[in-house]
């Protein structure tokens, strides 16, 4: 059964800082999706990783995957209160049935002023 | 264009009720998915529908759970009768089809008492 693990699963950081949130997979998969949620809102697609050595960027967010290793990480730069959210990561994988996606446990991010 | 609704936002019933929860896929979108997180822990599947079919419904915990979805538009998930465990926030997803990505809706958060 895959398991996907995040860690930390709560992260409360200042403002400026620079923090990574890890996510390690146990099996193969071809996708990985890095999502945020606020509270009451829905699951925001923020990357989708597709290959060994992808790294994306957006803003303050830098994500990257390691196929070889089943890691992914989410770097955070001088972090802003906006990004206070829960993240999860989420590995695609394929069965005779169809695809499904298999979730981390999200980690709740705080950015204090 | 809308995206994936669901519908109660909130809903807290007791032991033994029933409850049913909506959602409305975003238009055009023959997949359709629901999840489940409890207790603050991982995301996980619970089934799939490609149009109004069942394709892969692996991840219903038990025969309390039933979904359908009629005419392969919307789609409900009643639990009957709820138990205490099955509290917890229930997410619907939709895509054009299982390759791409899966919107999410904001989840409906239901609480057994």
């Amino acid at each position: 059964e895959l398991k996907v693990e995040q860690n930390p699963l709560f992260l409360s950081m200042q403002e400026g800082k620079n923090y990574t949130i890890y996510c390690n997979y146990s099996t193969t998969s071809d996708r990985l999706y890095w999502y945020r949620q606020d509270p009451g809102k829905s699951l925001e697609s923020l990357f989708v990783l597709l290959s060994n050595g992808a790294v994306k960027q957006e803003g303050r967010l830098m994500a990257s995957l390691d196929t070889k290793a089943r890691l992914s990480t989410l770097h955070i730069t001088a972090a802003v209160h906006d990004l206070s959210a829960t993240y999860f990561c989420a590995v695609r994988i394929w069965e005779t049935s169809g695809s499904r996606l298999t979730f981390g446990e999200g980690t709740q991010l705080t950015v204090n002023p | 264009e809308a995206g994936v609704t669901q519908f109660p936002s909130h809903s807290v019933i007791e032991k033994g009720q029933t409850v049913t929860l909506r959602c409305d896929p975003i238009s055009g979108h023959d997949n359709l998915y629901w999840y489940r997180r409890v207790m603050g822990k991982e995301i996980k599947f619970l089934l799939h529908f490609v149009k109004e079919s069942k394709q892969d419904e692996s991840g219903m915990p038990n025969n309390r759970f039933l979904a359908e979805r009629t005419g392969g538009t919307y789609s409900t998930l009643k639990v009957q009768p709820a138990e205490l465990e099955d509290s917890g926030v229930y997410f619907c997803a939709s895509s054009l089809d299982p390759a791409p990505e899966q919107y999410f809706g904001p989840g409906t958060r239901l609480t057994v008492t």
